[in-house]
């Protein structure tokens, strides 16, 4: 079975500064997707970004960006230039691409993270 | 597109009365699943759809809880008899095939 694993629970940052939220997870397929979301204090859940395995390349969305290992089964989320609406909880999240129906879509535990004007 | 619509948004009910969350997925999306969230256990996935159909209820909690989807643009999660433990917030996603999910905006559920 899957697992998408977020080890920290919370992280803070200065407004302007750089930070980087860790995520692992386990699979036996070489196909998949990941993605981040953003669930702000409104719990709505938003989508940030996201990476297909068999791209090399790190996805990059404006100030967002991953650093993907796929040998690691890593896929850890970059924010820079760190701003007061970026304070959410995020979400580490794994689909596996399949040709028939079961295409499950696993989240990790989430971590919160706060930033510091 | 109005996106991942649910219904209601707040629902405060009794211990055994029962409950039915609704979800209208986005027009075209195939995939339709059903979240729960809570402070202890995180997003938990409760059951999935593939065009209509179940394809993984193995979530689902106890068979107090049930889902139905009876076309491509409703679906329905009810809760008989429900518990003060049910509460929690009940998402509703759907996507298309192996993209990412939209989510509604959740219905928090209180059980006293």
């Amino acid at each position: 079975a899957q697992t998408v694993t977020q080890s920290q629970p919370e992280m803070s940052v200065q407004e302007a500064e750089t930070v980087t939220l860790s995520c692992t997870y386990d699979t036996s397929e070489s196909d998949y997707y990941l993605f981040w979301y953003k669930q702000p204090p409104s719990r709505q859940m938003i989508l940030v970004i996201r990476q297909e395995a068999y791209k090399q390349q790190n996805a990059t969305e404006n100030r967002f960006s991953v650093n993907f290992q796929k040998a690691a089964k890593s896929f850890s989320l970059k924010i820079s230039d760190s701003q007061l609406g970026d304070a959410a909880m995020y979400f580490c999240a794994y689909r596996k691409l399949h040709t028939g129906a079961n295409s499950k879509l696993t989240f990790g535990k989430g971590i919160t993270l706060s930033v510091r004007p | 597109d109005a996106g991942v619509i649910q219904s209601p948004r707040h629902e405060v009910t009794e211990m055994g009365q029962e409950v039915t969350l609704r979800c209208k997925p986005i027009s075209g999306h195939d995939y339709l699943f059903w979240y729960r969230q809570t402070m202890m256990r995180g997003l938990e996935l409760l059951i999935y759809f593939n065009n209509n159909v179940p394809i993984d209820d193995s979530g689902m909690p106890e068979d107090r809880f049930s889902a139905k989807m009876p076309n491509a643009s409703f679906s329905t999660l009810k809760i008989q008899p429900s518990e003060p433990r049910d509460s929690a917030v009940y998402f509703c996603a759907s996507s298309r095939t192996w993209t990412e999910a939209f989510f509604g905006q959740g219905t928090r559920l209180t059980v006293v």
